[in-house]
């Protein structure tokens, strides 16, 4: 099965706010509300963004907040920050009984 | 501490085999399901398997079905993933990663720092 799709990129400035999306079929996304956001430093352990298509886990800001459209879920960041800047990955539940991450997408912050 | 460790990686011929286990401390897991996760050089995550809490329900992705077992032993708090005949394309940084419930897609809230293993000739 292949990957969720993601941008590759996506750039804002400080203070801005930006949507990654994340597309997949009624398969997965569309179909199922266990869609996750996860933040990613290279090197590091994957953090937990966004849990259940719209949830923030205990301690994460609420700057981040997650949303979905049919076969698409998309993560926003608003007020965006330097330290937001990283590798952000979408993953959904699948009907086969598995799980599917997204390509990836890389957030610059200008 | 809270934390998920990781330990088994390394380098190993193609059609070898290779233990991974991931032990954790300070944090509780046995209500939990478990999952390992891999990223390949300059690639993306990819889940590889996950396993309820009492070992009931267990699924892999397509690339590993019938090469890698997941297992865990909840009196020692421990996951495992025994690879067989690994491929030059298993070569990842090999992620355990702590499910929000017990079983088993409800996001993973605690990960740990990974263990490497790369499949060379």
């Amino acid at each position: 099965q292949s990957a969720l799709t993601q941008p590759a990129s996506v750039s804002g400035s400080p203070g801005q706010s930006i949507t990654i999306s994340c597309t997949g079929s009624t398969s997965d996304v569309g179909g199922f509300i266990y869609v996750s956001w996860y933040q990613h430093f290279p090197g590091k352990a994957p953090k937990l963004m966004i849990h259940e298509v719209n949830n923030r886990p205990s301690g994460v800001s609420n700057r981040f907040s997650g949303s979905k459209s049919a076969n698409t879920a998309y993560l926003t960041i608003s007020a965006l920050q330097a330290e937001d800047e990283a590798d952000y990955y979408c993953s959904s539940y699948t009907s086969r009984n598995t799980l599917i991450f997204g390509g990836g997408t890389k957030l610059t912050v200008l | 501490q809270v934390q998920l460790v990781e330990s088994g990686g390394g380098v190993v011929q193609p059609g070898r085999s290779l233990r991974l286990s991931c032990v954790a401390s300070g944090l509780t897991v046995n209500t939990n399901a478990l999952h390992w996760v891999r990223q390949a050089p300059g690639k993306g995550l990819e889940w590889v398997a996950v396993i309820s809490y009492d070992g009931s329900e267990i699924y892999y992705a397509d690339s590993v079905r019938g090469r890698f077992t997941i297992s865990r032993d909840n009196s020692m708090t421990t996951l495992y993933l025994q690879m067989d005949s690994l491929r030059a394309e298993d070569t990842a940084v090999y992620y355990c990663a702590r499910d929000r419930r017990s079983c088993c897609y409800f996001g993973m809230d605690v990960w740990g720092q990974g263990t490497t293993v790369t499949v060379s000739s």
